[in-house]
């Protein structure tokens, strides 16, 4: 059955590090990825996502993520963190078809000033 | 930029009263779903539609659940008696009409979501 795997539950960086939040699918077939983010008390705000193409994507508010084939993995980056970026972060994998999107568990991200 | 809109935001209802909630999805979109998450819990997909009728739905929507559009912009989704355990934030979303790849197999259309309407059942 597919799934995904975001084995970070809770991260904390200081504000200007590096970040990187793991993901892991399993599926198939070529997977359709993508990475939400949902600020407290708000809906789910798409940041990036990865159909075909280029294996390193870019999103919105500086975030990046890398697909490897080989190691079923799209984790997401950012080379800079911000305070505004502590959030909940949600990997996704599109099955296509019928569309229906499978989440994993979230990592919730902390920034310290 | 066009964006879903839920309401209510918030809805507090007893265990065994009816609820409906309300979503307006992007108005050039086809295709809706709903998702819900239980506090502390991933997004677990319920059911979309697409012409009018269920495309698919997951073990979670049984009876109790419905959904229907009633006019050209809502969609809603109706728990007929809720329980308990139906509390949770329940998201919208609504993305484009599909693709076709090369070989004619469907892609995926990036789903946008709403807000989300958190439902406390007593």
């Amino acid at each position: 059955a597919q799934s995904v795997t975001q084995p970070d539950i809770h991260i904390t960086v200081s504000e200007g590090a590096s970040l990187e939040l793991r993901c892991n699918y399993s599926y198939g077939a070529t997977p359709y990825l993508f990475w939400y983010v949902q600020s407290p008390g708000q809906g789910l705000q798409l940041l990036l996502k990865y159909f075909s193409g280029d294996t390193l994507v870019q999103g919105i508010k500086g975030f990046e993520a890398e697909f490897k084939r080989s190691q079923s993995s799209f984790n997401l980056r950012k080379p800079s963190v911000h305070w505004s970026d502590a959030a909940e972060y949600f990997c996704a994998v599109g099955l296509g078809g019928y569309n229906k999107l499978i989440f994993g568990a979230g990592t919730r991200l902390a920034v310290h000033p | 930029e066009p964006e879903v809109t839920q309401t209510p935001s918030h809805q507090v209802t007893q265990m065994g009263q009816e609820v409906i909630l309300r979503c307006v999805p992007i108005s050039n979109h086809l295709y809706f779903y709903w998702y819900r998450q239980i506090l502390g819990q991933k997004v677990e997909f319920l059911v979309s539609f697409y012409n009018n009728e269920i495309s698919e739905k997951s073990e979670i929507f049984d009876d109790q659940f419905s959904v229907e559009r009633p006019d050209g912009s809502n969609f809603t989704l109706k728990i007929r008696s809720t329980k308990l355990e139906d509390s949770a934030m329940y998201f919208c979303a609504s993305s484009q009409a599909h693709r076709t790849s090369g070989a004619g197999l469907p892609t995926q259309e990036t789903q946008y979501f709403g807000p989300g309407t958190r439902l406390l059942v007593l």
